[in-house]
């Protein structure tokens, strides 16, 4: 089983829509969360982090469910510039320092 | 402000050359990480340090070797490159666990 896992898509959405995204992950110690953006052939930026508490920036929410070991992020009222690959990160236990990504997931918003 | 910087932005390798590629970062980060991306694929972790001397191996580090001498720089050998190795390379740098990653425009690597 692949550490973290995630539905590659495409998401092919209309303006306005919502979407949204999971992200499973296979150890249960991982400590911390957090959704990144890829532009094409672009370097990967921080969206969000994800909380213990959730976290909630504009239109987007970020959920974490540790008892099924996923994580979530939520993309209301969908713009065509949201149109990206969303990857989800997560740091493994203890200090290892180990960040390991998902495949990421296509969303492409249509007008 | 620089951030992480990786060179060359684009290569192209014969099959059985080698090189490096080159990352630093001046955030005075403690972590380092090496990524590749093939087309349509997430970023496999290939090695990660969390400081000056110290390496650990990831999800895909065979055909790969660093170093890190310096807090500031983490670069990436291919010996005997092959085929199988064309892809993006991405270096990140964060300043401790649990904390968001910085990363470099990229390495795009065609072995031929």
């Amino acid at each position: 089983r692949k550490e973290v896992e995630q539905d590659p898509g495409p998401f092919n959405v209309p303006e306005g829509a919502t979407v949204a995204f999971n992200c499973t992950y296979s150890n249960s110690a991982s400590q911390s969360f957090f959704w990144y953006r890829q532009d094409c052939r672009k370097e990967p930026k921080l969206l969000m982090s994800v909380y213990s508490s959730g976290n909630e920036d504009g239109r987007f929410t970020a959920q974490l469910n540790r008892a099924s070991q996923y994580i979530s992020l939520l993309i209301r009222d969908s713009k065509l510039s949201d149109s990206a690959t969303y990857l989800c990160a997560v740091y493994g236990s203890g200090n290892t320092g180990k960040l390991i990504f998902g495949q990421g997931t296509t969303l492409q918003v249509k007008p | 402000n620089a951030g992480v910087t990786q060179t060359p932005k684009f290569r192209i390798l014969k099959i059985g050359q080698s090189m490096t590629l080159q990352c630093t970062q001046d955030m005075n980060h403690n972590y380092m990480y090496w990524y590749r991306q093939d087309p349509g694929m997430g970023l496999k972790l290939i090695y990660y340090s969390v400081g000056a001397g110290i390496t650990d191996k990831g999800e895909v580090p065979n055909g790969y070797n660093v170093s890190r001498s310096t807090t500031e720089d983490f670069p990436l050998r291919l010996e005997l490159a092959a085929p199988s190795q064309t892809s993006v390379y991405f270096c990140a740098s964060s300043s401790r666990q649990n904390t968001e990653a910085f990363f470099g425009q990229g390495t795009r690597l065609t072995v031929v």
